[in-house]
């Protein structure tokens, strides 16, 4: 499986775009990025993944490099709520029962 | 539509005791997942199953067993309790198919004295 890295903390501003990195050089060709968030010990809540295009939904943009060693959770507009520990995760969608979670990202927006 | 359903929340057993965590999901989701997590860790996986009848283990699977009798339902059970299982539990479904998200239930809070 391959591994992730991302930041063990980083801080935001209310209102502007929280930018999430994630490494994940050895990702195989058909595995899936996936982000998930934690808020507050609740149970981890799906966001958004992608393959190798940029994704967007309500939530999140995903943005994936062209080689897809690394990519970017985009929140654009953070509000206090945004508060969590995020997860990047990859994974091939048949697997998607086996989610390996590493430490995440605490994520502070501040007022 | 309830989603993950887990219980109980909350629980304190002591050494040597056993017990049940349930698990129930009203989405009709194939895939089923059990994952602890232990304070600033992430979730790991202890057990999972693919549908009705069929499971596996995860990356900690001892002192645990569990079965898959229905799609619905998918208890973790606890043969005797150790200090080292106090944690949070919480219990995932998936869908198959394109759409893989994981829908996570609110977590039991275990503390084993």
């Amino acid at each position: 499986d391959a591994k992730t890295t991302q930041p063990p903390s980083m801080d935001c501003a209310e209102g502007r775009a929280a930018n999430l990195p994630c490494n994940h050089s050895t990702i195989s060709g058909n595995e899936y990025v996936y982000w998930y968030r934690q808020i507050h010990s609740q149970g981890p809540q799906y966001i958004i993944h992608g393959l190798k295009n940029n994704e967007t939904n309500e939530m999140a943009s995903l943005i994936i490099t062209e080689d897809r060693k690394s990519s970017t959770l985009i929140l654009p507009h953070a509000t206090l709520r945004d508060t969590a520990v995020y997860y990047c995760i990859v994974r091939v969608p048949v697997r998607s029962y086996q989610l390996t979670f590493g430490k995440g990202t605490k994520l502070s927006v501040i007022p | 539509n309830a989603g993950v359903t887990q219980t109980p929340k909350f629980q304190v057993l002591k050494t040597g005791q056993s017990m049940t965590l349930q698990c129930a999901q009203d989405m009709n989701h194939e895939y089923m997942s059990w994952y602890r997590q232990d304070p600033g860790m992430g979730l790991r996986l202890i057990h999972y199953s693919v549908g009705a009848g069929i499971t596996d283990q995860g990356e900690v699977p001892n002192g645990y067993n569990v079965s898959r009798s229905t799609t619905e339902d998918f208890p973790l059970r606890l043969l005797s309790a150790a200090p080292s299982q106090t944690s949070v539990y919480f219990c995932a479904s998936t869908a198959t198919g394109k759409n893989t998200e994981a829908f996570f239930g609110q977590g039991t809070r275990l503390t084993v004295v």
